[in-house]
This record gives C-alpha cells, sequence and structure tokens, in this order.
C-alpha cells in the first residue's frame, strides 16, 4: 500500500543548529514526492518538490528510492522556520491525488 | 477571490444536523480534493474531482458526498454529522493539464460536531 511515514511528531531544535525533518515512503511505482509547510494560522503552502531540485527558503530534499526516503534539510535553522510540516506522496489513486504523512511540528528555540 | 476560498471559517454544530462546507477556486483548475486534517493522522483524503461532472472516493469517504457541477465549486456535504467528523477541513486544487503537481489549498474548515 502507499504509505508515507514521518516518524516525528514533534522536533525541536535551537536557532542556527541543522534541522532534518524524516520522511520514508512506500510506493510500488515511480514516486513523485512533495514537502508541504504550515506557518501558525496560514492555509497550507508547497514547500518544495522533488522533481524540480530546487531550494526554498534554505531547505533542501533530496529522493533516495534506495531508503524510500525524502528528508528535508536545513543546515542553520530560523525561528521563522517553526511551522507544522507534512511530506506527501503523488501516483495513489491515479493521477495527483496526494497522500500525506502525519505531519511533523517544528519548533525552533531563540 | 483569489485562489481558493473556504466558507464557513468554523463551525459548531449539533450531531445528526446537515452541513455543507463550501469551496470555490478561480484558477480553472480542473482537479479538487477535499481532505480532513488531524493532530497525529496528518491529512487524509475524503473526496475528490478530476473534472467538472466527475468524482471519486479517497481514503475516508463515509459520512461524506461531494458535488462537481462546474469548475469553480467543490462542496461537500455531511449528511447527518457525527462527533468523529470533529476536524479541520481543507478543499485544494491542482491544475491537471501542466504536469505541476502542486495543490493550492484553501484556508480551511474547522468544524466541531457536538
Amino acid at each position: 500500500a502507499q504509505r508515507v511515514t514521518q516518524p516525528e511528531k514533534l522536533l525541536s531544535v535551537f536557532k542556527g543548529a541543522p534541522v532534518e525533518l524524516k520522511c520514508n515512503y512506500s510506493y510500488s511505482g515511480s514516486p513523485e514526492l512533495f514537502w508541504y509547510v504550515q506557518y501558525s494560522r496560514q492555509r497550507l503552502q508547497l514547500l518544495l518538490r522533488h522533481i524540480s531540485r530546487e531550494s526554498i527558503k534554505g531547505f533542501t530534499a533530496d529522493l533516495n528510492k534506495g531508503e524510500t526516503s525524502f528528508h528535508l534539510k536545513k543546515p542553520f535553522a530560523q525561528e521563522e522556520d517553526s511551522a507544522m510540516y507534512y511530506c506527501a506522496l503523488s501516483g495513489v489513486w491515479g493521477a495527483q491525488k496526494l497522500v500525506f504523512g502525519q505531519g511533523t511540528r517544528l519548533t525552533i528555540n531563540p | 477571490i483569489a485562489g481558493i476560498t473556504q466558507a464557513p471559517t468554523s463551525q459548531i454544530l449539533a450531531a445528526g444536523r446537515r452541513m455543507t462546507l463550501r469551496c470555490t477556486q478561480d484558477m480553472r483548475h480542473n482537479a479538487m480534493y477535499w481532505y480532513r486534517q488531524d493532530l497525529g493522522l496528518g491529512l487524509r483524503l475524503i473526496h475528490y474531482s478530476n473534472t467538472a461532472g466527475t468524482t471519486g472516493k479517497g481514503e475516508v469517504p463515509d459520512g461524506y458526498s461531494v458535488s462537481r457541477a462546474n469548475t469553480d465549486d467543490f462542496p461537500l456535504t455531511l449528511a447527518s454529522a457525527v462527533p468523529s467528523q470533529t476536524s479541520v477541513y481543507f478543499c485544494a486544487s491542482s491544475d491537471s493539464g501542466t504536469g505541476n503537481y502542486g495543490y493550492t489549498f484553501g484556508s480551511g474548515t474547522r468544524l466541531t460536531v457536538v
């Protein structure tokens, strides 16, 4: 079954420290993977997609098909990075239906 | 309207009552979706529509129905609300034509069933 797992519900790091939000997936085909972010009192928004191989707000994520992972990383955390982060996978139930992980709430301490 | 508009923003509903959550987009996106967001469970797909006139069931469709009479509107109806339907509901849309799989989300409806 197609599945996205984010093992950490909560993650707390200090400002300036490196951040890694873990995401593992299960999918038999070729996956399309995404990270979405939800800042306090705001709607979900796309942070980055693996197919674009871009860096947004200093975050990067590399698709590792061998480990079926798509971890989100940032070398130096900033307080404004505090938010809820969701990893998502498409390809389920036909094209474009996103399956989301459980989410990780990231808190950056000053 | 810019993007996706959901209404109401929040609602307290008595169990057994019928409720329709509204969702309207102005981007002419073909595909639309309804998700519910629950702590520890993430976002789960309720129903979707690939194009006007068609709908499909997601992961958690029971107790919900949708319709897609036109491109812009995708209402979600709870025929007889139960407390387990207390959640935050997000509507989303995507443009299936460009191959860009990014979703645009609405701001959500916080529903409490008592």
